[in-house]
């Protein structure tokens, strides 16, 4: 069973930059793709970022230049560096797995782009 | 981009009587590989969204059998036969054959009359 725990959430100003992680248990870290999907307060889902278990990476065009995916196999481990932050980034970001698309969920982290 | 539209945006449903979600894609998502990347989430209030169902029709596990995916082409449909208290949520689908990027529907809020 997948299990995924997202961390690195919090109060940041436009401009400014954070870190998020996505610890992974229960399943082969190494052999599946991982997602990042966002939800602003009160809105839809919306895909981030998307990181193939050969190293490719893709981006929604809104984050492409200040978002990147990347991961930690020794660590079971995912990572979003997020940087250049603008307000309408706020949301919270989830991880997710890749099992015929977008499957298992983790709980999430708030991030909030606020001065 | 692939946009999914969903249908109603809400639906009051009375509980122990069936309901039904339209989700309609701009286009066709059969895949290269002959499957249909159409998938269904349920996220209930305050929690993370969990998939449903997969490629239209499959259930993933533990998801109660009062719920199915159907469809083809551009049009798919969530059904729930006899609603419960524990379905009151927001359902969205989502596609992953045309890609990237992935994209949702605009979700479907499930109350109880």
């Amino acid at each position: 069973q997948a299990h995924m725990v997202e961390s690195g959430g919090g109060l940041v100003q436009p401009g400014g930059s954070l870190r998020l992680s996505c610890a992974a248990s229960g399943f082969y870290f190494n052999y599946y793709g991982m997602y990042w999907v966002r939800q602003a307060p009160g809105k839809g889902l919306e895909w981030v970022a998307f990181m193939e278990s050969d190293g490719s990476k893709y981006y929604r065009d809104s984050v492409r230049g200040r978002f990147t995916i990347s991961r930690d196999n020794s660590r079971n481990t995912l990572y979003l560096q997020m940087s250049s932050l603008r307000p309408e980034d706020t949301a919270i970001y989830y991880c997710a797995t890749n099992r015929d698309a977008i499957a298992d969920w983790g709980q999430g982290t708030l991030v909030t782009v606020s001065s | 981009d692939v946009v999914m539209t969903q249908s109603p945006l809400s639906l009051p449903v009375t509980l122990g009587q069936p309901a039904s979600i339209s989700c309609r894609s701009s286009q066709g998502l059969v895949h290269s590989d002959g499957n249909t990347y159409l998938n269904w989430f349920q996220q209930r209030p305050g929690q993370s969204p969990r998939r449903l169902i997969y490629k239209v029709s499959n259930r993933d596990s533990g998801v109660p059998d009062r719920f199915s995916g159907s469809g083809s082409g551009t049009d798919f449909t969530l059904n729930i036969t006899r609603v419960e208290a524990e379905d009151v949520g927001v359902y969205y689908c989502m596609q992953g054959t045309h890609w990237p990027p992935w994209t949702f529907g605009q979700g479907t809020k499930v109350e109880i009359k």
